[in-house]
């Protein structure tokens, strides 16, 4: 099946700065997404994109689906940043997620 | 409200029992999937239906059961709880034309 791999695991920012997440899948995807999960557990999507840039607000995403990898942009964060955000990736509307990157916002 | 709700938010189990997670959306959404979340795991797929009275397996399917016979609901049953069974479940919901999916809140579950 797909793998998806995520990087990095972990990220810790100081409020305002800017920060890169990667994700790499091993297949041709039609379907590429990424949420955000917030410290309460609630799973929010941010981005419906298996290719091409799209922007809302401070965040933006890129896939490059011939390359196999999609990057998520975080420019000025802030504490609500916080949380885990997860790639998913599929054939269809069945994804397949990774395992996440855990970011935490400092003041 | 509109939305997609899960109950219970919190349920807690005995080995051996039956339990069943409810899942309503109210946007008519053509699909509807059930995760699971466990430390180091992700999200993992356990079923997934793309209409009412289709269903199929996911990555993690053995032991649950699931049922659509409305459009708007998909029940996930435990038939006979495990204690590898406890973990956070997720139910989520699609349009399928590519606008992403919507989850709900949760049902964390305890087997004991």
């Amino acid at each position: 099946g797909i793998q998806v791999e995520q990087s990095p695991p972990d990220l810790i920012l100081q409020e305002g700065a800017n920060s890169t997440l990667r994700c790499n899948f091993s297949d041709s995807v039609n379907n590429l997404q990424w949420f955000h999960q917030n410290p309460w557990g609630q799973l929010i999507n941010l981005f419906y994109i298996p290719s091409g840039t799209k922007q809302n607000g401070r965040l933006s995403a890129t896939t490059v689906a011939t390359e196999r990898y999609s990057l998520l942009y975080i420019s000025s964060s802030q504490t609500t940043d916080s949380g885990v955000y997860f790639c998913a990736v599929g054939d269809g509307n069945k994804l397949v997620f990774g395992a996440g990157t855990i970011l935490r916002v400092k003041s | 409200d509109a939305g997609i709700t899960q109950s219970p938010r919190y349920k807690i189990t005995e080995t051996g029992r039956q339990v069943t997670l409810m899942c309503h959306q109210t946007w008519s959404h053509s699909y509807m999937f059930w995760y699971r979340q466990d430390l180091g795991h992700g999200l993992r797929l356990i079923y997934y239906s793309a209409a009412a009275d289709i269903t199929d397996k996911g990555e993690v399917p053995d032991g649950y059961v699931v049922s659509r016979s409305k459009t708007e609901n998909f029940p996930l049953t435990l038939e006979s709880a495990t204690r590898s069974q406890t973990s956070v479940y997720f139910c989520a919901s699609s349009d399928g034309g590519g606008y992403g999916y919507t989850f709900g809140s949760g049902t964390r579950l305890t087997v004991v």
